[in-house]
């Protein structure tokens, strides 16, 4: 059964401050990972998806990598804002047709002006 | 597109009621998903379609819970009758696996807060 880590599970920074999240999972046969961005009371944003076949993606500041060999992804937010504040969840879908997410807990960030 | 559409925002009800929540998907979009937050467990998948097709519903918490999906462009997540333990938000998610582009990205509702008196 996949399983999927965050850690840490929050994260408070000075505004400006580059940040890395990080992203485990035990089984490495995924079709894809995405990471999102849930505010509270909100649902969630989709801010970045990576085939299991790529490294990395990029938009704006943000930038998601992804080890599939070593389980590992992460997710670097660049010059930190107050308006980046909010629980950032990385998703894995299995292989093959079904496509179901299994999530992470989430990093509850907190980006202090 | 409006995106996908959940009604109710917030539905408070007292146990044993019966509870009806509605998604309306992404119109184009052939997979619907309905996922539980919680605290304790966090986002669990409870069930999912495909072109109308119940695909895997092992998510599905006991047989008080009940999903359908009559068209397209609604499903329906029922629990009868429903319990405090149910509290929850309900997001309802879709994707679509004939674009290229988006691989399978799922796009996700605002969610119904549900809460069982």
């Amino acid at each position: 059964k996949q399983e999927v880590t965050q850690i840490p599970a929050a994260l408070s920074v000075p505004e400006g401050e580059n940040l890395v999240l990080n992203c485990s999972f035990t089984d490495s046969a995924i079709y894809n990972l995405q990471w999102f961005r849930q505010d509270p009371g909100k649902g969630l944003t989709s801010l970045l998806l990576i085939q299991s076949s790529q490294r990395e993606q990029t938009s704006g500041r943000l930038n998601a990598s992804l080890d599939k060999s070593s389980g590992r992804s992460t997710l670097y937010i660049a010059a930190s804002q107050p308006g980046d504040s909010a629980t950032y969840l990385c998703a894995v879908s299995r292989d093959g047709s079904a496509r179901q997410l299994t999530f992470g807990s989430g990093t509850q960030l907190t980006v202090l002006p | 597109d409006a995106g996908v559409i959940q009604s109710p925002r917030h539905e408070v009800t007292e146990m044993g009621q019966e509870v009806t929540l509605r998604c309306k998907p992404i119109s184009g979009h052939d997979y619907l998903f309905w996922y539980r937050q919680t605290m304790m467990r966090g986002l669990e998948l409870l069930i999912y379609f495909n072109n109308n097709v119940p695909i895997d519903d092992s998510g599905m918490p006991e047989d008080r819970f009940s999903a359908k999906m009559p068209n397209a462009s609604f499903s329906t997540l029922k629990i009868q009758p429903s319990e405090p333990r149910d509290s929850a938000v309900y997001f309802c998610a879709s994707s679509s696996s004939g674009l290229v582009s988006s691989y399978n990205e799922q796009f996700f509702g605002p969610g119904t807060r549900l809460t069982v008196l």
